[in-house]
């Protein structure tokens, strides 16, 4: 079993729909948990970050973390066609000084207008 | 740009030769991180430095792998005697105590 799961896609949404993106871990004590936006050819770009049980709001995008289920999810609403990326979750270590981010393969999405 | 950077930007070198990635961290941010990405994958994570102590290595972090960060501010990565298997994108981020991770625009690297 990966450590990080995503369904590598690719998604297809209309444009102003709802995109939905999920994310499942092994680790169960893991308590960080971070969505990265990713272009082609460019680096990783932060686009939330949670911590706590529940969703959390940016903006159009809505995280959403269960930890009983080890689920993290992230919403865009009204997708617009620069949404179209690769999305990475990613998850850190659960130990003081476990410091790394251990990251799905990612979903590559597609907003089509 | 106050953002973390990298350099070079591209690297094309052949099979056998030794190179040399540098980056740049957010003014100020303690933590400094090397993950590498190949074609389709996640970034894995390699090495990572508090200050200027290097306190996790990947098993990734082959032999031939070297890293530094001799002040606690910019730290270089070093890769001997690539082999095509070397060939990815490396990226380095860098962060504020146990915050979040922010990366610079990553080294491509490709060993012919």
């Amino acid at each position: 079993q990966k450590e990080v799961e995503q369904n590598s896609g690719p998604l297809s949404v209309p444009e102003g729909a709802i995109a939905s993106l999920n994310c499942t871990y092994s680790d169960r004590g893991s308590q960080s948990f971070f969505w990265y936006r990713q272009y082609s050819g460019k680096s990783p770009e932060l686009i939330m970050s949670i911590y706590s049980n529940g969703d959390k709001e940016d903006g159009r995008f809505t995280a959403q973390l269960n930890k009983a289920s080890q689920y993290v999810s992230l919403l865009i609403r009204d997708s617009q066609p620069s949404d179209s990326a690769t999305y990475l979750c990613a998850v850190k270590g659960t130990n003081f000084g476990n410091e790394k981010l251990t990251f799905g393969t990612g979903t590559r999405l597609t907003i089509i207008p | 740009d106050t953002g973390v950077s990298q350099d070079p930007r591209h690297k094309i070198t052949k099979r056998g030769q030794n190179v040399t990635f540098r980056c740049d961290p957010i003014s100020e941010h303690n933590r400094l991180y090397w993950y590498r990405q190949t074609l389709g994958q996640g970034p894995e994570f390699l090495t990572y430095f508090q200050n200027e102590a290097q306190l996790e290595k990947s098993r990734l972090l082959s032999d031939r792998f070297s890293a530094e960060r001799p002040k606690g501010s910019f730290s270089t990565l070093e890769i001997q005697r690539t082999e095509q298997g070397d060939s990815a994108m490396y990226l380095c981020a860098s962060s504020f105590s146990m915050e979040t991770q922010y990366f610079g625009p990553g080294t491509r690297l490709l060993v012919l």
